[in-house]
C-alpha cells in the first residue's frame, strides 16, 4: 500500500493567492483528518470526514479555510484567499472507522509558505 | 534517519494501576517532544509536550512525561489509570526547522 499521498510537498505562494492542498487516503480507509503543525500549536485538527462527510470542522480557523471529499478517495483542503499567517505543515490522515480506537496512517505534510 | 519508536505495540493494564508508555527517538540533536492521544471517533488531542527547561513535564488529565537525554527518551506515566484513558497514544518529535514525525502508536487497553 502506497499509505497516504500529499501533494504538493512542499507550496510557496504570495498572500492573497487560492492554494488547494491534496490528499489521497488509504484505500478502504473511511475516515479522513486534516490538521495543521504549527510549532507553538503543535498538531491542531481541522476537520474530518467520515464516509466523505465532514463531521466536525470546528478546528477549521476561518471562512478562508474550505475542504471537500467528493469521494471516498481524494479530498482537498483549500485556502483562499491565503495570508502569511497560514504558513505551516499541513497533514491528512486516514483511518479505517469503526467502534473503538482508529490507528491513524498519516501522509508527508504539504509545507506551505505564504509571502 | 531520524525516526521515533514506540516498542510497544498494545498495551494492557488494570484500572488504577500504573502506566508507562515508552517512546524513543533517533536525532542528533534534542527535538520538540509531544504526546498525543486519539481517543474513540476523535482526532489527536495534544497531551504536553517538551522545548526545553524542566525535564518533567505535566499534562492534561493527569499524564506526565520525563525526557531523558541520555536514554534518548520520553516516556509517558500516569500513577493510576481510569477506563476512559483507553485510547490510541502517539509520540512525536519535531526536529529543529523539520516536519513532525510520529511513532506507530501504542494502543492502550484497561481492564475493569
Amino acid at each position: 500500500d502506497a499509505g497516504v499521498i500529499q501533494s504538493p510537498r512542499h507550496e510557496v505562494t504570495e498572500m492573497g493567492q487560492e492554494v488547494t492542498l491534496r490528499c489521497k487516503p488509504i484505500s478502504g480507509h473511511n475516515s479522513l483528518f486534516w490538521y495543521r503543525q504549527t510549532m507553538m500549536r503543535g498538531l491542531e485538527l481541522l476537520i474530518y470526514f467520515n464516509n466523505n462527510v465532514p463531521i466536525d470542522d470546528s478546528g477549521m480557523p476561518e471562512d478562508r479555510f474550505s475542504a471537500k471529499m467528493p469521494n471516498a478517495s481524494f479530498s482537498t483542503l483549500k485556502i483562499q484567499p491565503s495570508e502569511p499567517r497560514d504558513s505551516a505543515v499541513y497533514f491528512c490522515a486516514s483511518s479505517l472507522g469503526g467502534e473503538g480506537v482508529e490507528k491513524l496512517f498519516f501522509g508527508s505534510g504539504t509545507q506551505l509558505s505564504v509571502l | 534517519a531520524q525516526s521515533v519508536t514506540q516498542p510497544d505495540i498494545h498495551i494492557t493494564v488494570s484500572e488504577g494501576a500504573s502506566l508507562e508508555l515508552r517512546c524513543n527517538y533517533s536525532y542528533g540533536a534534542t527535538p520538540y517532544l509531544f504526546w498525543y492521544v486519539q481517543s474513540p471517533g476523535q482526532g489527536l488531542q495534544l497531551l504536553l509536550k517538551y522545548f526545553s527547561g524542566d525535564t518533567l513535564v505535566q499534562g492534561i488529565k493527569g499524564f506526565e512525561a520525563e525526557f531523558k537525554r541520555s536514554q534518548s527518551s520520553f516516556n509517558l506515566r500516569k500513577p493510576s489509570v481510569h477506563w476512559s484513558d483507553a485510547a490510541e497514544y502517539f509520540c512525536a518529535v519535531v526536529p529543529r526547522d523539520d516536519k513532525i514525525i510520529f511513532g506507530k502508536g501504542t494502543r492502550l487497553h484497561i481492564l475493569p
